[in-house]
């Protein structure tokens, strides 16, 4: 199975300020590489797939970026609605695998 | 407009079986593999099952043997049944779309329902 690293897996900041993600797989997965958005009590929302696409209405503060088993994504300026659990995910091949989230909190 | 709405979650005792549904509208069902993801209550995200539009189906290995996926295109529905369930299935589930891209079959969950909480009490 190929795991999923996320780093980190909390942060505190504040808006406007800059963040990156990052996610690692454990071998590489080229670009099958999803991230998604969760608030609490809601479904995860998709905001990049293929590693760098963005999908349709997804603002572009959101960037992705990366190939084979290291991956960013990036908030260019953290908005007030961007405090959320993030999560990759590989669909290279089954079983598919999420990383285990980072919490962005308010500083 | 895609639309994704789970039911069947409900409290049951370890060892006993649920059926789960996900009614998909505003698509054409028979084209798109579907999943089933959970998140067991204040865990992240888990992979369970996933079934192509040829009917194709993949289990993670912690239910393998014991959750079947299974899709009903003249329905518009997706399924899980599962069986001898244990505390740690519980969580909520959810239903999603798998939308590909590139050369894979699954590519990425683009639309998810709602949820649908299985309490498993021991």
């Amino acid at each position: 199975d190929i795991q999923m690293t996320q780093s980190p897996s909390s942060l505190s900041a504040s808006v406007g300020d800059r963040v990156t993600i990052t996610c690692r797989a454990s071998q590489s997965i080229t670009t099958y590489l999803n991230w998604y958005q969760q608030k609490p009590g809601k479904a995860p929302k998709l905001l990049i797939y293929a590693a760098s696409s963005f999908q349709s209405g997804v603002p572009s503060r959101f960037s992705g970026s990366g190939s084979g088993t290291d991956f960013t994504l990036t908030i260019s300026s953290l908005q007030p609605e961007d405090f959320a659990t993030y999560y990759c995910q590989q669909s290279s091949s089954t079983p598919i695998t999420f990383g285990q989230g980072t919490r962005l909190e308010i500083k | 407009e895609v639309q994704m709405l789970e039911s069947g979650g409900d409290l049951v005792q370890s060892g006993g079986s649920l059926r789960l549904s996900c009614a998909a509208s505003g698509f054409t069902f028979s084209n798109y593999a579907m999943s089933w993801v959970r998140q067991a209550p204040g865990k992240g995200l888990e992979w369970v099952s996933a079934i192509r539009g040829s009917g194709g189906t993949f289990y993670a290995d912690s239910v393998k043997g014991r959750f079947t996926i299974s899709r009903d295109s003249s329905k518009n529905t997706l399924y899980l049944q599962m069986n001898n369930l244990r505390a740690e299935d519980t969580a909520v589930y959810y239903c999603a779309r798998a939308s590909p891209y590139g050369s894979g079959w699954y590519g990425s969950n683009d639309y998810w329902g709602q949820g649908t909480l299985v309490t498993v009490s021991s």
